[in-house]
C-alpha cells in the first residue's frame, strides 16, 4: 500500500515554463487536494477535488490548473511557472474533507 | 491574516522532557481541529482530531487538548523522545466545504 506517491521529487524551471506536478493515491479516497507550504507560513489550499470530475478552487488557484479524470490521480499543472510559485507542493488525500488527511512526500519547486 | 496561530515559533528540550505546545484560533463556527506531525523533508502526517464537543483525545504519547470556549488547543508531548523533533502543525476547519486552515506550526528540537 504506497499510499500518496508525489512525482518529483525535486524541479527546477525557468520563468515561463510550463509542468505538471504528478499525484497519485490508492486508497480509493474521494477527496484530494494540492497545497503550498512557504517558509513562516501555514499550508495553503491551492485546488481540491470530491471525486473524479469535480474539482474547485481553494485559497491561492491563480497560476494552476487542474483535473481528475480517475478517483487515483490528481495532477497539478503550472501554466506558466513565476518565481512567485518556488515552494514546496503536497498533494493529499482522504475519504472526505472531515477525516485526516493523508499527504504525499512533497514537491520541492524552484523556478528561476 | 492567518487564524491560527501558533506558539512557541520553535522550542528545544532534552530527551525524556515532557512539553507542550499552543494553538490559538479565531475560526468561527467552529468544526474541528487538528494537529499533525512533519518531519523534515516529509509531509504532515495525522496525530489528532477533535471535534467541537472533545475536549480530549490521545494518540500514544501526544495528548491534544481542546477549550472551544476560549478557542485554544495544545497538544502535549510525554517523555520526549529525539524522533519527536519536527514540526507540529494546529489545524482549524470551521466544517463547511473544504476550508481548513492551517497554523505556520512549531519547530521542536528534542536534544540527547
Amino acid at each position: 500500500n504506497a499510499g500518496v506517491t508525489q512525482t518529483p521529487k525535486f524541479q527546477v524551471l525557468k520563468t515561463g515554463q510550463s509542468m505538471t506536478l504528478q499525484c497519485a493515491q490508492d486508497m480509493n479516497h474521494e477527496y484530494m487536494s494540492w497545497y503550498r507550504q512557504d517558509p513562516g507560513m501555514g499550508l495553503r489550499l491551492i485546488h481540491y477535488s470530491v471525486g473524479a470530475g469535480i474539482t474547485d478552487q481553494g485559497e491561492v488557484p491563480n497560476g494552476y490548473n487542474v483535473s481528475r479524470s480517475t478517483t487515483e490521480d490528481f495532477p497539478l499543472r503550472l501554466l506558466s511557472a513565476a518565481p512567485s510559485q518556488t515552494s514546496v507542493y503536497f498533494c493529499a488525500s482522504s475519504y472526505s474533507f472531515r477525516e485526516k488527511l493523508f499527504f504525499g512526500s512533497g514537491t520541492q519547486l524552484s523556478v528561476l | 491574516k492567518n487564524q491560527v496561530e501558533q506558539s512557541p515559533q520553535s522550542l528545544i528540550i532534552l530527551e525524556g522532557k515532557n512539553c507542550t505546545l499552543q494553538c490559538n484560533y479565531t475560526v468561527s463556527p467552529f468544526s474541528n481541529l487538528r494537529w499533525y506531525k512533519q518531519d523534515t523533508g516529509r509531509g504532515p502526517v495525522s496525530l489528532t482530531i477533535m471535534t467541537f464537543s472533545e475536549n480530549t483525545k490521545s494518540n500514544g504519547r501526544y495528548t491534544a487538548t481542546l477549550d472551544a470556549d476560549t478557542k485554544q488547543s495544545s497538544l502535549h508531548i510525554t517523555a520526549s523522545q529525539l524522533s519527536d523533533s519536527a514540526s507540529y502543525i494546529c489545524v482549524v476547519s470551521p466544517g463547511w466545504d473544504n476550508d481548513m486552515r492551517f497554523g505556520a506550526g512549531t519547530r521542536l528540537t528534542v536534544k540527547p
